[in-house]
Formats: structure tokens, sequence, C-alpha cells
């Protein structure tokens, strides 16, 4: 049984680059999460899909960032324009369907995204 | 809004000896209560959970009392390895708050031979 996967595990861009990160869920997860993990902090919540739809953006910290999951399966988080402050860590986790009850996410290794 | 809260670091202790690290919680709702450990070059992976008042969560030797009263969750070990040398992170995750999990900025524990 595969973890979930995140690629490229770096990216290095330029200031203005557009840059776009990849998450494989594990398989049958229906609830998948991003997160945003400054050097030495603990992860900061980006957004959630549960399969397709995206339940919760707020805390995409502006309309330069972007997450989608068209098949409720792979999700794509785009940063356009990217800047300095952009610089982190970021997280994909997924979780089973729980009843109602918040669940085990599971986390994958992260991109280390850093914007020169 | 939900937040979480857990003692700095770095913590040092030698090998054998008695672990603590504390952390409150803050939250409206009726939250599921987690550590999380980061083992050096690896990613962040699920230590113990607890998701009601008064339910112990334990693993490795590690355990957390999820005490309502006093909104804490503290871990504990009563025999430190070097292995357990990590960072450790506090987090809750609420269903009013839609799942997503609120983490605290970590503890990092250094364990000495």
């Amino acid at each position: 049984g595969a973890g979930v996967s995140q690629s490229p595990r770096y990216k290095v861009a330029k200031r203005g680059q557009d840059v776009a990160l990849r998450c494989d869920p594990i398989s049958g997860h229906v609830s998948l999460f991003w997160y945003q993990q400054a050097l030495g902090q603990g992860p900061e919540f980006l957004t959630y899909f549960q399969n397709e739809a995206q339940l919760d953006k707020s805390g995409l910290p502006s309309d330069r960032f972007f997450a989608e999951r068209p098949e409720g399966s792979v999700s794509t988080l785009k940063i356009q324009r990217t800047q300095q402050e952009d610089s982190a860590v970021y997280l994909c986790a997924s979780s089973l369907p729980s009843g109602g009850v918040p669940d085990t996410q599971y986390f994958g290794p992260g991109t280390r995204l850093t914007v020169l | 809004g939900d937040s979480v809260t857990q003692m700095e670091g770095p913590v040092t202790l030698s090998e054998e000896a008695f672990l603590t690290i504390n952390c409150t919680y803050t939250a409206t709702g009726y939250p599921s209560l987690f550590w999380y450990v980061q083992y050096p070059g690896e990613g962040l992976q699920l230590l113990l959970k607890a998701t009601k008042a008064d339910d112990k969560g334990s693993n490795k030797g590690f355990e957390a009392t999820y005490r309502k009263e006093t909104t804490s969750f503290h871990l504990e070990k009563g025999s430190v390895q070097v292995s357990d040398s990590a960072v450790y992170f506090c987090a809750l995750s609420d269903r009013s708050g839609g799942f997503k999990t609120i983490f605290g900025a970590g503890t990092r524990l250094f364990v000495k031979a």
C-alpha cells in the first residue's frame, strides 16, 4: 500500500514564475488537505477537498493560490506569480471518510519550494 | 478561532529520562486531539490520538490524556531513547472547523546518549 506521494520534492522558482505542485493521495481516501509549513513552524491549513468538491479554501493566502482535484483523486496546488514569502514546504494529506468524526490524516513527504 | 499552544523547544534530555511536552488548546466545538511526530528527513506521521474527553492515546511508550477541564493534551514518555529525537506537533481537528487540522508550532526534542 503506497502512501501519499508528492512531486516534485524540491522546486526552485524565480520570483514571478508560476509553479504547480502535485499530490497523489492514498487510494480510496475521500478527503484531501493542503498545508503550508514555514521553516520552524507547524503546518498551516490551506484548503480541503471532499472528493472533487473544494469545501474549504479559507486558508489560501491570496488569489495567487489555486487548488483543484477534478476527478476526486490527484490534486494540484498552483501558485501564480510566486513571491519570496511563498517559500515553504507544501504538505498534502489524505484521510478516509469517518462518519463525521475527524480522522487520522496521512501526510506526504512535502514539496520544498524556494523562491529566489 | 481554534488554536493550539505547545511548549517551546528545544528540549534536551539524557537517555532514559522522563519526557513531558505540554500542550493546551482552544476550541469552540469538541475536537479530536493528536500528536504528530516528524523524524529528521521524514514526513509527518501520527503518533497518537484521542477523540473525546478522558480518552488516553498511547503508542511506542508515549501517552497523552484528553483533559477537557484543563483543555490540555500533554505528551509523556517514561524513558526516552536517542531514537525519539524528533519534532513533536500537538494538533486538533474539529468537525465545526471542517475537519482541517490546527497544529501547534512544534517542539524539538534532542535525546543524548
